[in-house]
């Protein structure tokens, strides 16, 4: 079974540019997280889609953060402007029900905003 | 705030001993927790479960214990291996709050040879 797919690897940006992370989460899974690692710290949970309605994105800066997942399987997350405090790992999950204690994450994008 | 935190940033064991990783919360609404390790370089991976209403729960190697009376919950994995080497999260997952998984801050257990 193919795991959680996210792209790019690494992405090294200047503040006030945007940037895009992708991710393919594993077939027939309808829940999707994205989150939030910065070094040092636990995972912190930006936004959970179920299908492609947001479930929760209570802790999403939504001014300059969005994401989506238009037909319920790939989803973007965008930043834009970027700012130095963006600097974390982008990790997304994805889990067969909502509200499994079993989420499956993918490697993560490090993003590095200089 | 988080509502699951964790003791110690850092546990030094040697091979073969037994671990104990300890995490306090504070939110009794919590339905189930959950313990997460994650490795260098990858994203966190699932470990074990424990339902609010159960005391103990074991699966290979590890165990996990929930005591309700002081808000506290712990991993124990037996004969530690240099595989174990990872951060451990505990997290917790709470219906009322749509059922999102609320990671605590991570515990680095090193393995010595």
């Amino acid at each position: 079974e193919a795991g959680v797919a996210q792209s790019p690897r690494y992405k090294i940006i200047e503040k006030r540019q945007s940037v895009a992370f992708w991710c393919n989460p594993i077939s027939g899974h309808a829940t999707l997280y994205w989150y939030q690692q910065i070094l040092g710290q636990g995972p912190k949970l930006l936004i959970q889609f179920q299908n492609n309605g947001v479930v929760d994105d209570s802790q999403l800066p939504k001014d300059r953060f969005s994401a989506e997942r238009l037909k319920g399987v790939d989803s973007t997350l965008k930043i834009q402007p970027a700012k130095l405090e963006d600097s974390a790992v982008y990790l997304c999950a994805s889990s067969f029900l909502q509200g499994s204690t079993e989420a499956f994450f993918g490697q993560g994008t490090r993003l590095t905003v200089v | 705030g988080e509502s699951v935190g964790l003791h110690l940033p850092t546990l030094s064991v040697q091979e073969g001993d037994n671990s104990i990783i300890n995490c306090a919360y504070s939110n009794s609404a919590s339905d189930y927790f959950i313990w997460y390790k994650q490795e260098s370089g990858k994203g966190p991976q699932f470990i074990i479960d424990i339902r609010s209403n159960m005391d103990k729960r074991q699966g290979q190697r590890v165990t996990v214990l929930l005591n309700k009376t002081v808000k506290h919950l712990s991993l124990q994995i037996a004969a530690t291996q240099p595989g174990d080497s990872a951060v451990y999260f505990c997290a917790e997952t709470r219906t009322g709050g749509g059922n999102k998984l609320t990671f605590g801050t991570g515990t680095q257990l090193k393995v010595e040879l």
